[in-house]
């Protein structure tokens, strides 16, 4: 049974980055999986912040662009997210989540989420 | 502001249905049937329910089913049960650069 376990600071100063990492447990990173990142702040819907293969290939929402790396480690089998120059905005719970395949619009797999909160 | 509308809430007594929509656009839920809905208790990740408009994981109850029409994809609960108290989501692939796009949320409450 795959599962997906969040894990990195709780908090993070203004101006400073974000890094989390989603160890995946039970199967592959390598396989024909997408491997995303989402978010949710206090009390609001979800958000997509952008999504990775094993190979490497990319995915980001264009309004997080220019601050988020998403890259992937397979030795690790784990996959993880930089947000940089974050604000009180970028609080929010942060899942890890999957997509079965390029050609499936659906996220059958999600973390717990782990609370990060941007505060100094 | 999201994407796709949810209303914010809706409630019913148990035993009843009720019907959450999710209204999008011809570049989202009525141009692809990449629909997807999520049920998510307090605290908790979210859990698929539907995909691809009207298919059931396995292991989800056939209380929760789904359906289309034009730019407006819903969620139909019947039976409703004490413990589908909880938040749901809609989501769908769309052709902006965001690939993806998801409703506000929806709080169920049953009376």
């Amino acid at each position: 049974q795959v599962q997906l376990q969040e894990s990195g600071p709780g908090l993070v100063k203004p101006s400073g980055t974000l890094s989390l990492t989603c160890a995946v447990s039970g199967g592959s990173i390598s396989s024909s999986y997408w491997w995303s990142w989402v978010r949710q702040p206090p009390g609001k819907g979800l958000e997509w912040i952008g999504e990775i293969y094993h190979s490497g290939n990319t995915k980001y929402n264009p309004s997080l662009k220019s601050r988020v790396t998403i890259s992937v480690d397979q030795s690790k089998n784990h996959f993880s997210l930089k947000l940089t120059s974050v604000t009180a905005a970028d609080t929010a719970v942060y899942y890890c989540a999957r997509r079965i395949s390029a050609a499936y619009w659906y996220f059958d797999l999600w973390g717990r989420g782990t609370l990060v909160t941007v505060s100094s | 502001q999201s994407a796709l509308t949810q209303p914010a809430s809706v409630s019913g007594s148990p035993g009843q249905s009720i019907t959450i929509s999710c209204t999008g656009t011809s570049s989202d839920v009525g141009g692809y049937d990449f629909v997807s809905w999520y049920q998510q208790h307090p605290g908790k990740a979210p859990k698929l329910l539907i995909y691809d408009v009207s298919n059931r994981p396995s292991g989800v109850s056939d209380r929760f089913s789904g359906s289309k029409s034009g730019n407006t994809a819903s969620l139909t609960i019947s039976g409703l049960q004490a413990e589908d108290e909880a938040d749901y989501y809609c989501t769908s692939y769309t052709t902006s650069s965001t690939f993806w796009v998801f409703g506000g949320g929806t709080n169920l409450t049953v009376l």
